[in-house]
């Protein structure tokens, strides 16, 4: 399997523009989360799903902020406006179940600038 | 509520050096304790764990023991390389709740040569 997939790797953008980060999850895992990284808060959840379905979305910082999973194999984290304040790196990653024993698998990253 | 408290880094060593990193956690119930290891510009990946007390985790010459008692699950390891140098996450997944893992703050490790 090519573990979890994100893209883009890298993105710079000016701050008002729309940012769409994109996952593809491992195939079979249940569960999908996004989570992002700064040097000041650490790793922080902001949203996960169960089966496409969003569960938990208290760690979404404000509105801007936006996630979609349409289907098992592809989700989506938007931030509309972007602001400097979002710059850090946003991870994705996925498990066969929520919690217990299992294993979580994350994607490489995507590494956000907004100017 | 459930929380993990790992050291703060950043820990340098030279090479060949032991290693250890503390971990400890307040929960209810029995958690899984995992250690999760961020190489630089790389996700996150599972190092080892552990799914009920006096259990050893290992992996790649690390080791952690879930020690109850003293709620804790500290990461050794007796030599380690430059290669180790990456930020050590502790984390652990909660019994009650419908998100369950809670990671630490992260800990950096730099091996010197």
């Amino acid at each position: 399997d090519a573990g979890v997939i994100q893209s883009p790797r890298h993105e710079v953008t000016e701050m008002g523009q729309e940012v769409t980060l994109r996952c593809k999850p491992i195939s079979g895992h249940d569960y999908l989360f996004w989570y992002r990284q700064t040097m000041m808060r650490g790793l922080e959840l902001l949203i996960y799903f169960n089966n496409n379905v969003p569960i938990d979305d208290s760690g979404m910082p404000e509105d801007r902020f936006s996630a979609k999973m349409p289907n098992a194999s592809f989700s989506t984290l938007k931030i509309q406006p972007s602001e400097p304040r979002d710059s850090a790196v946003y991870f994705c990653a996925s498990s066969l179940t929520s919690g217990g024993t299992d294993t979580q698998y994350f994607g490489p990253g995507t590494r956000l600038t907004v100017l | 509520g459930d929380s993990v408290t790992q050291m703060e880094g950043p820990v340098t060593l030279s090479e060949e050096a032991f290693l250890t990193i503390n971990c400890t956690y307040t929960a209810t119930g029995y958690p899984s304790l995992f250690w999760y290891v961020q190489y630089p510009g790389e996700g996150l990946q599972l190092l080892l764990k552990a799914t009920k007390a006096d259990d050893k985790g290992s992996n790649k010459g690390f080791e952690a023991t879930y020690r109850k008692e003293t709620t804790s699950f500290h990461l050794e390891k007796g030599s380690v390389q430059v290669s180790d140098s990456a930020v050590y996450f502790c984390a652990l997944t909660r019994t009650s709740g419908t998100y369950k893992y809670i990671f630490g703050t992260g800990t950096r490790l730099k091996v010197l040569a």
